[in-house]
């Protein structure tokens, strides 16, 4: 059973320019995570795809955005580069139930660094 | 800046027990988890404990709630040369749930 995966694994850009980071999501998962991870700190919450649209949106410009398709596969775009996107980028997926608890599984990451 | 906050660095002996602490703040929490980061590697959920729980034991790992002060605490016990890793505290809230808030992670080094 194939978990979380990412690509690609890393990937280097330039000042002004765009990317797009894939992620499919864990068999049988339904939602999907993104979270931006700086060197040295934990984790910031980016946004939450859920039948194919946004649920929920962390303190990200609108430079970032994303999409998910009808496999529940996500992609994270990001436009305009700054140097401070340079991170290690996480996707998580989960499984909408009726209980609160959704266990969320993270992908090994894509390693964004722009120069 | 995040709302969960971890000490930095923790370096313990093999075999000795590991205690990492986290503080939140947010009293609504719902849900506290643990996480563990291996170098060049995702995020591996290790335990949660939900908010109306004292504590939690899976093995060798030891969750302890203190609620009133907002203090969370994971114990290792028999800790080996493979628990070396970061790891990171993280809250999650009733009405927004799947959106974690992450400390800055703990480092944890076990010596032979």
């Amino acid at each position: 059973d194939a978990g979380v995966t990412q690509s690609p694994t890393h990937l280097i850009k330039t000042r002004g320019q765009q990317v797009t980071l894939r992620c499919s999501p864990k068999s049988g998962h339904d939602t999907v995570s993104w979270y931006q991870q700086a060197l040295g700190q934990g984790p910031q919450f980016i946004f939450q795809y859920y039948e194919e649209e946004e649920r929920q949106r962390g303190n990200f410009p609108d430079r970032f955005s994303g999409h998910q398709f009808p496999n529940y596969s996500s992609e994270l775009n990001v436009n305009a580069l700054l140097l401070g996107d340079s991170a290690l980028y996480l996707c998580a997926s989960s499984l909408v139930t009726g209980d609160f608890y959704h266990e969320q599984f993270f992908g090994p990451g894509t390693r964004l660094t722009v120069l | 800046g995040e709302d969960v906050e971890q000490s930095l660095f923790l370096s313990v002996r093999e075999g000795d027990s590991s205690v990492i602490n986290c503080t939140y703040t947010d009293s609504s929490s719902t849900y506290l988890y643990w996480y563990k980061q291996e170098p060049g590697a995702g995020l591996q959920l290790l335990t949660y404990i939900f908010s109306n729980m004292d504590m939690k034991q899976d093995q060798r790992l030891t969750v302890l709630l203190n609620k009133k002060d907002k203090h969370l605490s994971l114990r290792i016990a028999d800790t080996q040369t493979g628990d070396s890793a970061i790891y990171f505290c993280a809250e999650s809230m009733a009405d927004s749930w799947g959106k974690l808030q992450f400390g800055a992670g703990t480092q944890v080094v076990v010596t032979p």
